[in-house]
């Protein structure tokens, strides 16, 4: 079983870059499937961020793509995600997630408040 | 490209089906057979129900299931339990810059 925990500041100043690594356990990143990473507003809906390949290929929401970059780093079986420039509107439950299918994400994280303020 | 329209709520008794639609256009939905739906209960991440439109993963009940008709698709809940209240999300792949749609969500109660 799959399992994924995110970690990171859970308090960003305006400008400055979030960083969030999504530790995997149960499954090698190498073998297979999508990472990615998924945020919601507090009281909104889901969005979806960006996702990678076990080979390092990446996609991005291309609202985002200027200013995400999500990494893999399969030495130690986990995943990151960098969003610079943020400001309050980058305020988000920010999930990693991964799954077999391009919008399929199986295993998800529990989540971690990221809060832009000064 | 714009999310996925639900509506923001839709209801129903216990024992009665409910069915959610997702509404996009020809370069998402209506494209691709790779539509997801998510259940999220408050304070809780996002789970799996439907993928690929009409499949379950191992696990979900069969009284969920999922279709898809030009470029709208749908989440019919049939049989209706307590448990089901909960936001539901759609999600379809919008090929071009391999970009991935979600929908508003819809709250779902069950009266």
């Amino acid at each position: 079983q799959v399992q994924l925990q995110e970690s990171g500041p859970g308090l960003v100043k305006p400008s400055e870059t979030l960083s969030l690594t999504c530790a995997v356990s149960g499954y090698s990143i190498s073998s297979g499937y999508y990472w990615g990473w998924i945020r919601q507003p507090p009281g909104k809906g889901l969005e979806w961020i960006g996702r990678i390949y076990h080979s390092g290929n990446t996609y991005y929401n291309p609202s985002l793509k200027s200013r995400v970059t999500i990494s893999v780093d399969t030495s130690n079986n986990q995943f990151s995600l960098k969003l610079n420039s943020v400001t309050a509107a980058d305020t988000a439950v920010y999930y990693c997630a991964s799954g077999e299918g391009l919008v399929r994400f199986d295993y998800w994280g529990q989540g971690t408040l990221v809060t832009v303020s000064s | 490209q714009s999310a996925l329209t639900q509506p923001p709520s839709a209801s129903g008794s216990p024992g009665q089906s409910v069915t959610i639609s997702c509404t996009g256009t020809s370069s998402d939905v209506g494209a691709y057979n790779f539509v997801s739906w998510y259940q999220q209960h408050p304070g809780r991440a996002p789970k799996l129900m439907i993928y690929e439109v009409n499949k379950r993963p191992s696990g979900v009940p069969d009284r969920f299931s999922g279709s898809k008709s030009g470029n709208a698709a749908s989440l019919t809940v049939s049989g209706l339990q307590a448990e089901d209240e909960a936001d539901y999300y759609c999600s379809s792949y919008a090929g071009g810059s391999n970009n991935v749609l979600f929908g508003g969500g819809t709250k779902l109660a069950v009266l």
